[in-house]
């Protein structure tokens, strides 16, 4: 069955440092999606991608974030300066349709030292 | 702000029970609700969905929405120690977002 995948699962940075987490939607999806969840906190959106574009951002998403979209698989969140409270797990998703079911990867752990 | 409210829990039940879990959400015109699961330090598991009034049943899952209450339920019958772990409602706005707005989940415990 067709996955969403992430990585690296563990990603360990000093504050101010620049982070890029990776995703590979499920091929045939077409909106992608990161959300960030801090340890016992509900899931928080942070931004949707369609057609090479940022369609919806939260307030959370703002300058220090980016998106990208390299190649025809990958799928990318740029934190440019970490903070310590940007400790979190990050999870991607992905969605066949708009107001779609979200298919979500396994997440990848952002620890800010 | 949009809410949507879960009981924390934990909720604990026998196995072979039924688990019921409540969720309430804010915004009137919400259109779709998702029920997922997510074990302790996994990712959201997509179980059910439902956009319409009414009951909908896959196995042992039946979602149940109820737009003029505003409250979505998410029954597990026959529940298994597996079953065991954080229940999320997501429910999808209106308005012209489909960004869905998580509640903070509830815990369920099956103990044998």
């Amino acid at each position: 069955e067709p996955e969403v995948t992430q990585t690296p699962s563990h990603q360990v940075t000093q504050m101010g440092q620049e982070v890029i987490l990776r995703c590979v939607p499920i091929s045939n999806h077409l909106y992608f999606y990161w959300y960030r969840q801090i340890l016992g906190q509900k899931v928080e959106f942070l931004v949707s991608f369609y057609n090479n574009e940022i369609s919806e951002k939260s307030e959370i998403f703002d300058d220090q974030f980016s998106v990208e979209r390299p190649d025809g698989s990958n799928f990318t969140l740029k934190i440019r300066s970490t903070k310590l409270e940007d400790s979190a797990m990050y999870f991607c998703a992905s969605s066949e349709e708009l107001n779609n079911e979200q298919f979500f990867g396994p997440g990848t752990r952002l620890t800010v030292l | 702000q949009k809410e949507v409210e879960q009981n924390s829990g934990p909720l604990s039940v026998p196995e072979g029970a039924i688990a019921s879990l409540n969720c309430t959400y804010s915004d009137r015109g919400s259109q779709s609700f998702f029920w997922y699961r997510q074990y302790s330090g996994k990712s959201p598991e997509l179980i059910m969905f439902i956009y319409s009034n009414g009951d909908k049943e896959d196995g042992r899952f039946t979602a149940q929405l109820n737009k003029a209450s505003q409250y979505v339920s998410l029954l597990i019958r026959d529940s298994q120690p597996s079953d065991s772990a954080t229940y999320l409602c997501a429910v999808s706005p209106s308005g012209g977002s489909y960004i869905p707005t998580f509640g903070r989940g509830t815990s369920l415990i099956v103990h044998p």
